[in-house]
């Protein structure tokens, strides 16, 4: 089942402007996670926030977490043409030995140049 | 270094046949894991190994699906008696010690069932 669950499905853009996806989750988590996926191929991870981190910054990416309300979302800032991409939030697990991540079903996000 | 490698890019097989897909962790990575991705969709776990310990299992969608992991480094996926429904992206991916923590992508294998 998915525990991770993106909003909006899609997103288009216009370079320069700010894209804010947002991902809701169902059960406690260790870490949530940001990966961005181009053309279906691999997945390349953004960044990692803990689960007692509030928020966390990455070059023109920023994160925020709200555990209360099992949410994060990914606020890129100055978007690019070269953003576009399938994004996908994925929770860790807060017990158990495997850290197998769990994955939403992505948001795509067009940056129109 | 060098990352994750997975092969075949692409596969194309005819309905009924056995594929195998292989993974190459990064070097050291203890953890590894297999996922599925069909057409628009997320990824589905589907099974996960640790070091020497018995694999996490609890993925696989039949028992067409098999894996193995030699000398803890290479794994290989087999799909036995391939059905179309099993046309999907598969991922691989590994991390150095399974702490919950990022984990490194293959390019992944297209596999198309026909």
């Amino acid at each position: 089942s998915q525990q991770g669950e993106e909003d909006p499905q899609a997103l288009s853009i216009q370079e320069g402007e700010n894209a804010t996806m947002n991902c809701s989750y169902k059960t406690s988590i260790n870490n949530l996670q940001w990966y961005r996926q181009n053309s279906g191929r691999g997945l390349v991870h953004l960044i990692l926030i803990r689960s007692n981190e509030r928020e966390k910054h990455s070059g023109r990416l920023r994160v925020t977490l709200d555990t209360s309300k099992k949410s994060s979302s990914l606020l890129i800032t100055a978007s690019r043409a070269a953003d576009t991409a399938s994004y996908f939030c994925a929770t860790g697990p807060f017990t158990g030995a495997n850290s197998k991540l769990t994955f939403g079903k992505g948001i795509t996000l067009s940056v129109r140049p | 270094g060098a990352g994750v490698s997975q092969s075949p890019s692409n596969k194309v097989t005819e309905k009924g046949k056995d594929v195998e897909l292989r993974c190459d962790p990064i070097s050291g990575h203890t953890a590894l894991y297999w996922y599925r991705q069909s057409l628009g969709q997320g990824l589905e776990f589907l099974i996960y190994f640790q070091g020497n310990s018995a694999p996490d299992k609890s993925g696989l969608p039949s028992d067409r699906f098999s894996a193995e992991r030699t000398g803890g480094s290479v794994s290989t996926l087999t799909i036995q008696r391939t059905q179309q429904e099993d046309s999907a992206v598969y991922l691989c991916a590994s991390n150095p010690d399974s702490t919950r923590g990022t984990q490194y992508f293959g390019p992944g294998t297209r596999l198309l069932v026909l």
